[in-house]
């Protein structure tokens, strides 16, 4: 079993619609949470970062985690077009993860239709 | 303006050639790290650096060599044992871990393509 699953989509959705991402985990260990964005021919880019479970907003854009699941979500309201991207999420441990840092999904490619 | 900066954008490799892609970042980080990405297969870490001089291998280190001279400066080649070389490969940095529970800092990539 892989420590970071990720529904790999596509995931087409029309423009307007709330769209849920997610991400399970299986390392207990995990405890800071993050949300990446990915145009295309890009480098990943860094849209939320959570820490508790609970929610985080920022704008358009809702952080959903449930530790006791392993479980977390991005919710996207309103979506554009321009939402249009590969989003991935990465998790490390309280000491960063060890050595080498972040572990990442494989990333949802997610496409909204105008 | 601070960032990370990959070039070239696009490479070209001949069989049997080794080439180096470049990575610089002015953001005084300690930490880099080389990842790459291939359709379907998210993003492998290649090899990691936590200071100057000292780098280690990450899941896919085979046919790939590194250096860390310069805090700012953190090469990767890809050698001619790489078999497979053609994908997108990203740079990234961070604060020194626990500085990672802030999130990496990724360049714009450099895809190598094999011709």
């Amino acid at each position: 079993q892989k420590e970071v699953e990720q529904d790999p989509g596509p995931l087409s959705v029309p423009e307007g619609a709330i769209v849920s991402l997610n991400c399970t985990y299986s390392n207990s260990a995990f405890q800071y949470f993050m949300w990446y964005r990915q145009y295309s021919r890009k480098g990943p880019e860094l849209l939320m970062y959570t820490y508790s479970s609970g929610n985080k907003e920022d704008g358009r854009f809702t952080a959903q985690v449930d530790k006791s699941s392993k479980y977390i979500s991005l919710f996207i309201r309103d979506s554009q077009p321009s939402d249009s991207a590969t989003y991935l999420c990465a998790m490390t441990t309280y000491s960063g993860g060890g050595a080498d840092g972040l572990t990442f999904g494989k990333g949802t490619h997610l496409i909204i239709q105008p | 303006d601070g960032g990370i900066t990959q070039s070239p954008k696009y490479l070209f490799r001949k069989e049997g050639q080794n080439v180096t892609l470049s990575c610089e970042q002015n953001l005084n980080h300690d930490a880099m790290y080389w990842y790459r990405q291939d359709p379907g297969q998210g993003l492998r870490l290649i090899y990691y650096s936590q200071i100057v001089n000292d780098f280690q291998k990450g899941d896919i280190a085979e046919g790939y060599s590194v250096s860390r001279e310069k805090k700012e400066s953190f090469p990767l080649t890809v050698t001619s044992a790489q078999k497979n070389p053609t994908a997108f490969y990203l740079c990234a940095s961070s604060t020194a871990p626990p500085g990672a529970l802030y999130g990496y800092t990724f360049g714009s990539g450099t895809r190598l393509t094999v011709v």
